[in-house]
């Protein structure tokens, strides 16, 4: 089973870039078995997926995201990671990430790491 | 985008009471896309129920998922002082992931 951890700056101001990077052990991210993901959840609220990619590069983001999210993969560290441009308040969450066993045809996450939480305020 | 609301949003039981929690969704979900999480506070959600029914690994059996087309339940048969924390049901459609705003299922 992999682990993931994450990491990134915690604080930001609004319109600056968030940039979070995912870690994976214990499992190369390139042996095609995981869709790689990032969800977050607000403060207080229910929990949003913003979008996956898969070890190809191939990616799927949230239609409501869509226009603000990379999520990019780097197979040399073993990690993939999330831009969300243009950041507000409402960006304020504790950001996930979390895979999806390809194998096993059921959507669902199966891992999950323990989530970072980023602030942006002025 | 399919919403899905969770009831009640708190529970209130006794260790040993059987717990039910409701999940329903805005439109048809597939019963192989419907998935139940627990998350207590400052740990990573854990997967318990897939694909409607099918229990994760390491799950225990007091564990079970029901329902089809737009209505689901996770039933915890007896309750244990470790089951106490928030549970949120997920469901793949339409090319997107939704999840519930949560039950939060508290000590009585």
């Amino acid at each position: 089973q992999v682990q993931l951890h994450e990491s990134g700056p915690g604080l930001l101001k609004p319109s600056q870039t968030l940039s979070l990077t995912c870690t994976v052990s214990g499992g190369s991210i390139s042996n095609g078995g995981y869709y790689w993901s990032w969800i977050r959840q607000h403060p207080g609220k229910g929990l949003e997926w913003i979008g996956y990619i898969y070890y190809s590069g191939n990616t799927y983001y949230n239609p409501s995201l869509k226009s603000r999210v990379i999520i990019s993969i780097d197979t040399s560290r073993n990690q993939f990671s999330l831009r969300l441009s243009s950041v507000t308040a409402a960006d304020t969450a504790v950001y996930y990430c979390a895979t999806e066993n390809v194998l096993i045809p059921a959507a669902h996450f199966d891992n999950w790491g323990q989530g970072t939480l980023v602030t942006v305020s002025s | 985008e399919t919403v899905l609301t969770q009831s009640p949003g708190t529970l209130s039981l006794s260790p040993g009471e059987r717990a039910t929690l409701s999940c329903r969704a805005s439109q048809r979900v597939s019963s192989s896309y419907l998935a139940w999480y627990q998350h207590k506070s400052g740990q990573a959600p854990r997967v318990l129920i897939y694909g409607t029914s099918n229990r994760a690994t390491g799950v225990p059996d007091r564990f079970s998922g029901s329902g089809s087309g737009t209505a689901f339940t996770l039933t915890i048969s007896r309750l244990e002082p470790e089951d106490f924390a928030v549970y949120y049901c997920q469901q793949y459609g339409n090319s997107s992931y939704t999840f519930g705003r949560g039950t939060k299922l508290e000590i009585k």
